[in-house]
């Protein structure tokens, strides 16, 4: 089984829509928990972190269910500019150790 | 100028040549990481470094070595490249602190292609 795992996608959606993304963990003992975004070809950059009260940074809303071991991502209204893979990443044994779930891409379509 | 640079940002070799990667960051951070993406996978973590004086190896160490020249400056090495080492690299940076507080911020990447 996969540290990190996403369904690696593609969703299509047209712009406006709702999505939401979700991505499951194996390390019980993991702390810190983020959303990274990656433009093709480009170097992944961090799009929220992942607090365990959930957290929303305008559009999009991150939550965490430490219980069952998921971490979620909710974007609304989306955009063209949305269109890029989204990484779940997950700390290991300690705090500088990132673990990256493969990605799931989203397609905004006009 | 951006606050994390790589250099070559695209590299053709041979296998059994020996390359090197560079990284340097102008953001003050200590600590430094590289890391290799593979379609469908993850980033996996090849090194790391919290300081001049600290290298630790991470998942996939084998195959690869690496120098912390200054604390702006790592570099990672591919002693004999080998085709399956063909990956597009990231270098990272963070500044250390708690764990919400440990932010990477990666290079632009380094595509490097092992004929």
């Amino acid at each position: 089984r996969k540290e990190v795992e996403q369904d690696p996608g593609p969703f299509n959606v047209p712009e406006g829509a709702t999505v939401a993304f979700n991505c499951t963990y194996s390390n019980s003992a993991s702390q810190s928990f983020f959303w990274y975004r990656q433009d093709c070809r480009k170097e992944p950059k961090l799009l929220m972190s992942v607090y365990s009260s959930g957290n929303e940074d305008g559009r999009f809303t991150a939550q965490l269910n430490r219980a069952s071991q998921y971490i979620s991502l909710l974007i609304r209204d989306s955009k063209l500019s949305d269109s890029a893979t989204y990484l779940c990443v997950v700390n290991g044994d300690s705090s500088y150790k990132l673990i990256f779930g493969s990605g799931t891409r989203l397609l905004v379509r006009p | 100028d951006a606050d994390v640079t790589q250099t070559p940002r695209n590299r053709i070799t041979k296998t059994g040549k020996r390359i090197m990667l560079e990284c340097s960051q102008t953001k003050g951070h200590d600590r430094m990481y590289w890391y290799r993406q593979d379609p469908g996978l993850g980033l996996r973590l090849i090194y790391y470094s919290f300081d001049v004086k600290d290298i630790n190896k991470g998942e996939i160490s084998d195959g690869y070595s690496v120098s912390r020249q200054a604390q702006a400056k790592f570099s990672l090495s591919l002693e004999s490249a080998i085709p399956n080492q063909t990956a597009l690299y990231f270098c990272a940076t963070s500044a250390g602190g708690g764990p919400h507080t440990d932010t990477q911020y990666f290079g632009p990447g380094t595509r490097l292609t092992v004929l």
